[in-house]
């Protein structure tokens, strides 16, 4: 299994302001991935965060508004740019290895945004 | 596209009786298949998963899954429930054929009365 440290585990931001929340794993792990989750509701995947190049991103995620980072196998960033009350939500951070699937999933990081 | 669907926003039982949470999927091939829990203001927590083999699969607190590819299902099963069973419970899928991303279903709140 692995541990993945999440922080901020909350922050409350402004209208146009950016955030950067960062995710450690204290394993090696293949895959990370960053989720999106509405309080009580399902996750959505935003992107797969690659080491040493660009993420991959899903459909209606890019770049420029949710940048990422893995500049290692263990740790990554997600940033959240230009925040609108529309980005409020919790994000999450996943890790895991290809050849056993299961994912491992930091606490989650509660972004307001006013 | 891989898809999950759980059809039970919510499902009710008595502390001691079975439970069972439904799960089915659409993907092409041969999925890996996942159940996760979710407490309050928690991250998510691997159950277990089925990979290949026996169709019946044993995971964390008690829980199991049963695999049925005629009818893609991956239903969630406890012989007895707890009362500390009560949470949010997520059907995941991830495709074989090549991408590591898991997709998570909607989610179904369990509540189990004492």
């Amino acid at each position: 299994s692995a541990v993945i440290s999440q922080k901020p585990s909350r922050d409350i931001c402004q209208r146009g302001t950016s955030l950067t929340i960062q995710c450690q794993v204290d394993s090696q792990v293949t895959m990370m991935f960053w989720y999106r989750q509405q309080p009580g509701q399902s996750l959505t995947l935003i992107a797969t965060a690659n080491q040493g190049s660009e993420a991959t991103y899903e459909s209606g995620f890019v770049i420029d508004k949710f940048p990422i980072s893995r500049p290692n196998l263990t740790f990554s960033t997600l940033t959240v740019s230009n925040m609108s009350p529309e980005d409020s939500s919790i994000y999450l951070c996943s890790a895991g290895t290809a050849n056993t699937g299961e994912l491992f999933f930091g606490e989650g990081s509660r972004l307001t945004v006013l | 596209a891989q898809s999950v669907a759980q059809p039970e926003d919510q499902v009710n039982v008595a502390e001691g009786n079975p439970l069972t949470v439904k799960c089915t999927y659409s993907v092409s091939g041969n999925p890996y298949l996942f159940w996760y829990v979710q407490y309050p203001n928690r991250g998510l927590q691997f159950l277990l998963k089925y990979i290949t083999g026996d169709n019946l699969v044993k995971g964390s607190y008690g829980f199991e899954a049963e695999f049925n590819k005629s009818q893609t299902s991956f239903h969630l099963k406890k012989p007895s429930a707890l009362v500390s069973d009560s949470a949010l419970y997520f059907c995941a899928v991830r495709d074989r054929t090549g991408g590591f991303k898991t997709i998570f279903g909607a989610g179904t709140r369990l509540f189990v009365k004492a």
